[in-house]
């Protein structure tokens, strides 16, 4: 279990910019989940994949945010045109089957200026 | 839909007292239910979970909970903290029926010497 990958880190864009966000989940996790956390409050869902299939999406997620997870294992998370409200830690998390619970990733922290 | 609430945002207590962390939750489907702890610009890790069976859980770092339908909490216990127990902790529910964890907003332990 090598846990649950993020790449970048750290991103700071200037607003207007897209930026592009890579998961690794654990190997044998086919559920994975993005979520954005900001400060002071508890992370908020945004997506969920079951293998390569996106099955739920928050309504809160605009057209601007899209998600990919193409082969069933590392997904990508693509903000278009960012807004300085999109500042945020965004975490991935995957789990292996339905009752078991998330394991998550120390997210990337991206900073629109 | 479902919810979480912690009710306490902030929690300071001193070395080796005892502390519990609230949790309440509303659904009306049945639910598993989580405690998670977060560090400073890290991911989410999972300290304990109630699938069914035993009310009371035990986790790791000596944390335990008590699942109480009747009053749909899901407290967070620690008979003696340690100054390294300070963190964020989230409380989080999935019902038997989705694949979204709806979390918290989280409550600040702090463990003062």
């Amino acid at each position: 279990d090598t846990g649950v990958s993020q790449d970048p880190r750290h991103k700071i864009t200037k607003r207007g910019q897209n930026v592009t966000f890579r998961c690794d989940p654990i190997s044998e996790h086919n559920r994975l989940y993005w979520y954005r956390q900001t400060l002071g409050q508890g992370p908020e869902f945004l997506t969920y994949f079951q293998n390569e299939a996106q099955l739920e999406k928050s309504r809160l997620l605009s057209d601007r945010f899209s998600a990919e997870r193409p082969k069933g294992s590392f997904s990508t998370l693509e903000i278009q045109r960012t807004e300085q409200g999109d500042s945020a830690m965004y975490l991935c998390a995957s789990s292996v089957s339905a009752n078991s619970p998330l394991h998550f990733g120390n997210g990337t922290r991206l900073t629109v200026t | 839909a479902q919810s979480v609430t912690q009710l306490d945002s902030q929690v300071p207590v001193f070395e080796e007292a005892p502390v519990e962390l609230r949790c309440n939750y509303s659904s009306s489907v049945s639910v598993y239910l989580f405690w998670y702890v977060q560090y400073p610009n890290q991911g989410l890790q999972l300290l304990l979970k109630y699938l069914s069976g035993s009310t009371l859980v035990k986790g790791i770092n000596g944390f335990e909970a008590e699942f109480n339908k009747s009053q749909t909490s899901f407290h967070l216990r620690k008979p003696s903290v340690h100054i390294s127990d300070t963190a964020e902790y989230f409380c989080a529910v999935r019902t038997n029926t989705g694949n979204q964890f709806y979390f918290g907003t989280g409550t600040s332990l702090t463990v003062i010497p």
